[in-house]
């Protein structure tokens, strides 16, 4: 099956530190990729979507320049969080879609714990 | 905006009853996927179902869609400790890139 992997699993981290999220689809090439965040016990915020070459597409309400986001591949997809604040804090899962009406591939998310 | 919106369900059932969920969602579909999240980890794709299509099996599971009520169910049969996670139902509205929108979700914890 397709498989979708993001790094770093965990991070912890002081406030005004930039945190750098990778996701990567291991064995397709990914025509979109998608970061969403999850607080606990919540569904899933689709932040925003992002595809191979050209610039993300944000979700209403979704700082740009807060949420960097770099599609350099077909198969990678960076989340950079500028300047993270504890309100940050937040579970945020990466996934990459074939396109085509196809399922997306979810990545095991990223713990973000913001001091 | 979420589209695919079930009301945040938590079920507790004996290991080898069945488990039905459900899911309303408010505007037109192209196709309902169905996932599921264990504690801690990202989703695992379970089921597709089209707009065109009203009922589907995979293993265990069976999905119903009927876009006259805008509804979906997900059941999971003969439930096995293992099955207990949070279902999402999610709907893909056909605007192109797959853009999902993801209801509140449904916790099950299947008692062994």
């Amino acid at each position: 099956g397709a498989v979708v992997s993001q790094h770093p699993s965990r991070v912890i981290c002081k406030s005004g530190t930039s945190v750098k999220i990778e996701c990567r689809s291991l064995d397709f090439q990914a025509t979109t990729m998608f970061w969403y965040r999850q607080f606990p016990k919540q569904s899933l915020m689709l932040m925003a979507t992002s595809n191979e070459g050209s610039k993300a597409t944000y979700e209403q309400g979704v700082e740009k320049d807060k949420f960097l986001i770099n599609h350099a591949s077909l198969t990678l997809s960076t989340l950079t969080v500028t300047s993270a604040h504890p309100e940050d804090s937040s579970f945020y899962i990466c996934s990459a879609s074939r396109g085509g009406g196809q399922p997306q591939h979810f990545g095991d998310g990223t713990r973000l714990s913001i001091l | 905006s979420q589209q695919g919106e079930e009301d945040p369900q938590a079920l507790s059932i004996q290991e080898g009853e069945n488990a039905t969920m459900n899911c309303s969602y408010k505007t037109s579909i192209n196709n309902l996927q169905w996932y599921r999240q264990n504690s801690g980890r990202g989703l695992v794709h379970l089921i597709l179902i089209r707009s065109n299509e009203r009922e589907k099996h995979s293993g265990r599971l069976r999905v119903t869609l009927d876009t006259s009520k805008k509804s979906s169910s997900l059941l999971i049969t003969a439930s096995r400790a293992a099955d207990t996670a949070s279902y999402f139902c999610a709907t893909d509205g056909g605007y192109g890139n797959n853009r999902l929108a993801f209801g509140k979700g449904n916790q099950v914890v299947v008692i062994p």
